[in-house]
């Protein structure tokens, strides 16, 4: 089975541009979460998407957005990008139903980096 | 504010030692904890996950579990150079959301 794939792998902005990140899940997951990860504050959760709608969300301010396709692919979108936005975006997918056994499985995330 | 907590490390063990890394978090109701390892450059793998007390096995990994005192580690035997990444401790403290806190990370180093 294929695994999550993410796009693209790298991306170089400027401040004040908006950015787009694409991630497919496993084949039969339903649930997708990002994940922001800095060397300072670690792997953060951004939000999860289950069946096109957020389920939960992190504390992030409003210029991260997500949503989910109904073919459960999702992107996450950031925009008026702030040097501090340099980091790794990780998305994981998982089936979504199984409650709090939920196991995610991560992707090769996209690393940003804002200039 | 739901945390977990991890030494950062570096844990340095020699080649063929035990190395063990360990987890603590902040709410008692919690039911999922997860380990993941991260080679540098790299996205988290998942390790292994527990939902009950007691210990729970699989080939070199073991992790265990004590939800009285918010305790969660992973032990490595036999423990290769190629062991040597960041273990990162998620938990699960959202029943019924797929959302997990992650601590920052333990850095295991190998020596051959």
């Amino acid at each position: 089975k294929a695994g999550v794939t993410q796009t693209p792998r790298y991306l170089i902005k400027t401040r004040g541009q908006q950015v787009t990140l694409s991630c497919s899940p496993i084949s039969g997951h339903r649930s997708v979460s990002w994940y922001q990860q800095t060397p300072g504050q670690g792997l953060q959760f951004l939000f999860e998407y289950f069946s096109e709608t957020q389920r939960n969300k992190g504390n992030f301010p409003g210029r991260f957005s997500g949503r989910q396709f109904s073919n459960s692919r999702s992107e996450m979108n950031v925009s008026t990008l702030e040097l501090g936005d340099s980091a790794l975006y990780l998305c994981a997918s998982s089936i979504g139903t199984s409650g709090s056994s939920d196991t995610q499985y991560f992707g090769p995330g996209t690393r940003l980096t804002v200039l | 504010q739901k945390e977990v907590e991890q030494n950062s490390g570096p844990l340095s063990v020699p080649e063929g030692a035990i190395a063990s890394l360990n987890c603590t978090y902040s709410d008692r109701v919690s039911q999922s904890f997860f380990w993941y390892r991260q080679y540098s450059g790299k996205s988290p793998e998942l390790i292994m996950s527990i939902y009950s007390n007691g210990d729970k096995e699989d080939g070199r990994f073991t992790a265990q579990l004590n939800k009285a005192s918010q305790y969660v580690s992973l032990l490595i035997r036999d423990s290769q150079p190629s062991d040597s990444a960041t273990y990162l401790c998620a938990v699960n403290f959202i029943s019924g959301y797929s959302t997990l806190t992650f601590g920052k990370g333990t850095m295991l180093l190998v020596s051959p």
